[in-house]
């Protein structure tokens, strides 16, 4: 299958400060990517659908002004958490659609473990 | 929006015995329906999914069930086994480049 790759893996940053991660698809192009969010013991929340070219959309309750999303490129989408906060804390997983593929299956990033001090 | 409901949140069988987690969903558009196993810490795999034209659909032990009018499908696993151990997700999405929504998950604990 597809496969989605994201950087970091975890990330330990100060309260206040900013943490970019990465979300690529490596085999194939993607106009659209998502991103989740899970806390401990809780399911996968969409928090934003990030479009190539364009600005993302994010579902209701997720600050963009606090969480921007840039699609530069059809392989490439940044999630960048801005003036992190401890509650920030939690597992950050993005996601593809391959459109050569069933363009039904989403191809899910390894995640990225956030800490917030 | 979609409103993805799965039930239960915890469930323990014992081993060889079948195991069966349901979910409802109630946007009537969407026509895709996967279930994710999670372990701690990784990424959702996907084990089966159905789409809304097809009732049934089985693999090995693994089998998925959609009733689109009562708009309910349900995870079948038989002859469980404790590498079966996980917490499981049902989603659904609709049409084109829309997101999965994921129900809230169950664990599932396969007692040997």
């Amino acid at each position: 299958g597809a496969v989605v790759s994201q950087h970091p893996s975890r990330v330990i940053c100060k309260s206040g400060t900013s943490v970019k991660i990465e979300c690529r698809s490596l085999d194939f192009q993607a106009t659209t990517m998502f991103w989740y969010r899970q806390f401990p013991k809780q399911s996968l929340m969409l928090m934003a659908t990030s479009n190539e070219g364009s600005k993302a959309t994010y579902e209701q309750g997720v600050e963009k002004d606090k969480f921007l999303i840039n699609h530069a490129s059809l392989t490439l989408s940044t999630l960048t958490v801005t003036s992190a906060h401890p509650e920030d804390s939690s597992f950050y997983i993005c996601s593809a659609r391959d459109p050569k593929g069933t363009a039904y299956e989403q191809y899910f990033g390894p995640g990225t473990r956030l800490t917030v001090t | 929006g979609e409103n993805v409901e799965q039930h239960p949140s915890t469930l323990s069988v014992q081993e060889g015995d079948s195991a069966v987690i349901k979910c409802t969903y109630s946007d009537s558009a969407s026509n895709y329906f996967p279930w994710y196993k999670q372990e701690l810490g990784k990424r959702p795999q996907l084990i089966i999914d159905i789409r809304s034209n097809v009732g049934e659909k089985k693999d090995q032990r693994i089998a998925v069930t959609l009733n689109k009018t009562a708009k309910h499908f349900s995870l079948h696993i038989t002859e469980t086994q404790p590498e079966d151990s996980a917490v499981y997700f049902c989603a659904a999405s609709g049409p084109g480049n829309t997101p999965l929504v994921f129900g809230k998950g169950t664990r599932l604990s396969v007692i040997a």
